[in-house]
């Protein structure tokens, strides 16, 4: 049982160079979710997903762009990278079931835009 | 908004000392409380819950009391070990998002030293 994978781990990307990080389940969670983790703000909402085919903006869904095709995997995509979105960027999956809200996160990717 | 906050950190202690991260919430109504806890190199992990006021969450010989009277969900443990040292987070789940998503803290570094 894998859990939540992502990939890569690590990337570098040079100013206006597109991305795409991938998220993949294997628990049949229908509940995903992109979050990145920056120095003293913990972890903020990119987009979530709460089934197959939908996708929903977070706190900061600015310069991103996500979809969920399939129920196990959730992509999120950076159109033009900046140096602000230089962070490390976690997936997650839930079944929300009974509302008991035990997130599943991947390993995390850092990426680095110069 | 929903929102948690959480101790500034890092916090240093030596093993067998006693642990106190304290958090505190702003919500409507009376939402479950989580801390997870991220261990270096890893993503996020639920440590341990409390879904109703009065209730004690407790896993790792850590513990936490929901205490509706102050708001608090102190995260506490009676002797830290080495293997302690982490990032750990207070959250709850967010009206603003349907309650589809977890609201975190900043999180608070924890440093054991032996």
């Amino acid at each position: 049982n894998a859990g939540v994978t992502q990939t890569p781990k690590f990337r570098v990307l040079k100013t206006g160079q597109s991305m795409t990080l991938l998220c993949a389940q294997d628990m049949n969670h229908e509940y995903m979710y992109w979050y990145r983790q920056d120095p003293g703000m913990g972890l903020r909402l990119i987009h979530y997903s709460v089934g197959e085919g939908t996708t929903a903006k977070g706190e900061v869904p600015d310069g991103y762009n996500v979809s969920r095709l399939k129920k196990q995997n959730f992509l999120l995509g950076l159109e033009s990278a900046a140096p602000s979105q230089t962070s490390v960027y976690f997936c997650a999956s839930d079944s929300l079931a009974g509302a008991a809200y035990e997130q599943y996160f991947g390993p995390g990717t850092r990426l680095t835009v110069t | 908004g929903d929102s948690v906050t959480q101790m500034e950190g890092p916090v240093t202690l030596s093993e067998e000392a006693f642990l106190t991260i304290n958090c505190t919430y702003t919500a409507t109504g009376y939402p479950s409380l989580f801390w997870y806890v991220q261990y270096p190199g890893e993503g996020l992990q639920l440590l341990l819950k409390a879904t109703k006021a009065d209730d004690k969450g407790s896993n790792k010989g850590f513990e936490a009391t929901y205490r509706k009277e102050t708001t608090s969900f102190h995260l506490e443990k009676g002797s830290v070990q080495v293997s302690d040292s982490a990032v750990y987070f207070c959250a709850l789940p967010s009206s603003n998002f349907g309650n589809e998503k977890l609201t975190f803290g900043t999180g608070t570094r924890l440093t054991i030293i032996p």
